[in-house]
């Protein structure tokens, strides 16, 4: 069974730019969670998604989106990026319930420059 | 609000030792607490974990101790081994979807 696969895995901007992510969860799953992970600010929720709608939201501003498709696969978009954006933007997927054993990818390394 | 706080922040253990790890949470709402290991270059990978109704979980040479009266939880690895050398994140989550709040890591080295 194929894990959850991040594109791309490497990604380099300026400031002002905008990104989107991407993430294709584990076949069957439906609710995919974002988290971004810095030195300074560990791991932090994003926001997740399950059968296509928003879940859960986390404590970051409205430059952060996120949307997910019929087929589960989800992507998440950062507008008007700033320097400490920099991160790695990782995504897990589960099952249907909560509190579920979360599968992560091996996630999206952003750089602002 | 960091609401769960994960000590030490890094660990040096020898080989054949124990481990451990704390951490402690303020919301009474979590209802259930895993532990990741993430190797680097790799996303977080769950290791075992365990809900409020039980005081320990063990699975191998991992166990979960947990004190629900003190909002406390720690993980226990058991005969470390190099191998084990990783960032390990205790979290905490409640009944409300896949909503993970995450401890601040822990760099374990297992030396030889």
């Amino acid at each position: 069974k194929a894990g959850v696969t991040q594109t791309p895995r490497y990604l380099i901007k300026t400031r002002g730019q905008q990104v989107t992510l991407s993430c294709s969860p584990i076949s069957g799953h439906r609710s995919v969670s974002w988290y971004q992970q810095t030195p300074g600010q560990g791991l932090q929720f994003l926001f997740e998604y399950f059968s296509e709608t928003q879940r859960n939201k986390g404590n970051f501003p409205g430059r952060f989106s996120g949307r997910q498709f019929s087929n589960s696969r989800s992507e998440m978009n950062v507008s008007t990026l700033e320097l400490g954006d920099s991160a790695l933007y990782l995504c897990a997927s589960s099952g249907t319930g909560s509190g579920e054993k979360l599968f992560f990818g091996s996630g999206t390394q952003l750089s602002v420059l | 609000q960091q609401q769960v706080k994960q000590s030490p922040q890094s660990l040096i253990v020898q080989k054949g030792g124990i481990s451990i790890i704390n951490c402690a949470y303020e919301n009474t709402a979590f209802d259930y607490f895993p532990w990741y290991q993430q190797f680097p270059g790799k996303g977080p990978a769950l290791l075992i974990a365990i809900r409020p109704d039980v005081s320990e979980k063990k699975e191998g040479r991992f166990t979960i101790s947990f004190n629900k009266s003190a909002k406390q939880f720690s993980l226990h690895i058991m005969d470390s081994q190099p191998g084990d050398s990783a960032t390990y994140f205790c979290a905490a989550s409640n009944n409300a979807g896949n909503m993970l709040t995450f401890g601040g890591g822990t760099r374990l080295m297992v030396k030889p």
